[in-house]
């Protein structure tokens, strides 16, 4: 299994250009995510989503959207990227129901520079 | 607004020290999970704990779930320079199950 795939994973952008992350899982996770995190620290909650067709805003939304027409991918546009869109942005998905252990799966991530 | 404070937010240590990193909110979590994060990758689970006063170990580790499950506390004992890294705890809300909020990691260095 290839577990979660992000792309890209490095990627320059001028201020005002706009571009999708795309995360895709082959472990039929319900649930997605998307986080950010800058140099050094944790990672804060972009957008999530509990299953196809239904997202939610995390604790830093502004500037990004999120759709999830299947359950198997989870794409974030930047519209109008700015320099404090400069980050690692990670995708993660994970498993659901009684006896799991909520892990989180991680991509590699992809790194975002606005210049 | 939840939030989870981790300290110290940096730790150098020498090798064969023990140390211990604090997870703390004013908010109640159903769970609260411990991950460990390399350079270059993404974290990786080490412990989820559920119950309050939880007790897990794993080697040298031992992570406890605080009794009003508020806090949470990863204990290293003997570390090891193989121990650096970020760790990172997150906490899933009661009562919402899909958000999972990340603390802003605790960077340990270990020194042969």
């Amino acid at each position: 299994n290839a577990g979660v795939t992000q792309t890209p994973k490095f990627r320059i952008l001028k201020i005002g250009q706009s571009m999708t992350l795309q995360c895709t899982q082959d472990m039929n996770h319900n649930y997605m995510y998307w986080y950010r995190q800058d140099p050094g620290m944790g990672l804060k909650l972009i957008y999530y989503s509990v299953g196809a067709g239904i997202t939610d805003k995390g604790e830093v939304p502004n500037g990004y959207n999120v759709s999830r027409s299947t359950t198997e991918d989870f794409p974030l546009r930047l519209e109008l990227a700015a320099p404090s869109q400069t980050s690692v942005y990670f995708c993660a998905s994970r498993n659901t129901g009684q006896g799991v252990t909520g892990e989180l799966f991680f991509g590699e991530g992809s790194r975002l520079t606005v210049l | 607004t939840q939030l989870l404070e981790q300290s110290p937010q940096f730790l150098s240590i020498q090798e064969g020290e023990n140390l211990t990193v604090y997870c703390n909110s004013s908010s109640v979590f159903s769970s609260l999970q411990w991950y460990r994060q390399e350079p270059g990758e993404g974290p990786v689970l080490l412990v989820t704990v559920v119950t309050g006063g939880e007790v897990k170990k794993l080697k040298r580790l031992t992570f406890q779930f605080g009794d009003a499950r508020k806090d949470s506390s990863l204990h290293i004992t003997a570390a090891q320079t193989g121990d650096t890294g970020l760790y990172l705890c997150a906490g899933r809300a009661a009562g919402n199950t899909g958000k999972l909020i990340f603390g802003q990691g605790t960077t340990l260095q270990v020194k042969p």
